[in-house]
């Protein structure tokens, strides 16, 4: 059973470009997460979706960010214009149904933003 | 506000028992959870208390109690694949997970 996958687990972006980031959760897992984590910190949660749906945005910001999680394909989270201070590693997880204190976490994208 | 406040640092040596505890405060609980990072890797869950009391696997056990907002990690015969940050995190309204900044733990032979 493949795990959370998350692609590109690299990414060099310019300041101003556009960000993309791709989770394909944990199979017959209908609930992602996206986190994000800066270097000696903990994960801070950003946005909670389920398919078609976002339930909890309330960690992410409220402008360049945005995140889907269609009928079809993995989830996306969106970074518009980046700026440096956007340069973090940026973690996906899956839970099954209603067990949201087991998460499945990806390995991860780190942005760098130059 | 939100806060878990958890030790930055603890070294051990290998066969030792360690603890890292988390104190939290949170607007709602639904239980505590903990999570070992490698050098920056996924997260994976270790252990999770909604109730009061120790819950034991393997050579790990994770204890709470919701009274004092308090939780534990214990590790036992600690090994050097330990070495990893442990975080523990709050389940706050059923969904997301809060998470403390993490304690590096350092084993030496």
């Amino acid at each position: 059973n493949a795990g959370v996958m998350q692609n590109p687990r690299h990414l060099v972006r310019r300041r101003g470009q556009e960000a993309r980031l791709r989770c394909s959760p944990m199979k017959g897992h209908s609930h992602v997460y996206w986190y994000r984590q800066l270097p000696e910190e903990g994960l801070k949660f950003m946005v909670y979706l389920q398919k078609e749906n976002i339930i909890d945005e309330s960690g992410m910001p409220k402008e360049r960010f945005s995140a889907e999680f269609p009928k079809e394909g993995p989830s996306i989270l969106r970074i518009q214009q980046v700026v440096r201070g956007d340069s973090a590693a940026y973690f996906c997880a899956s839970s099954p149904e209603s067990v949201g204190h087991e998460q499945y976490f990806g390995p991860g994208t780190r942005l760098t933003v130059t | 506000g939100q806060s878990l406040e958890q030790p930055s640092e603890v070294t051990a040596v290998e066969g030792a028992i360690v603890q890292i505890n988390c104190t939290y405060q949170t607007s709602g609980f639904y239980g505590l959870s903990w999570y070992q990072q490698h050098d920056g890797g996924a997260p994976t869950f270790l252990s999770y208390n909604a109730l009061d009391g120790l819950e034991e696997t393997g050579r790990f056990s994770s204890f709470l109690s919701r009274s004092d907002s308090y939780g534990y990690l214990l590790l036992q015969e600690l090994q050097m694949k330990d070495s990893a940050s442990y975080f523990c995190a709050v389940n706050e309204a059923g969904t997301a997970l809060i998470f403390g900044k993490g304690t590096t733990l350092s084993v030496s032979s």
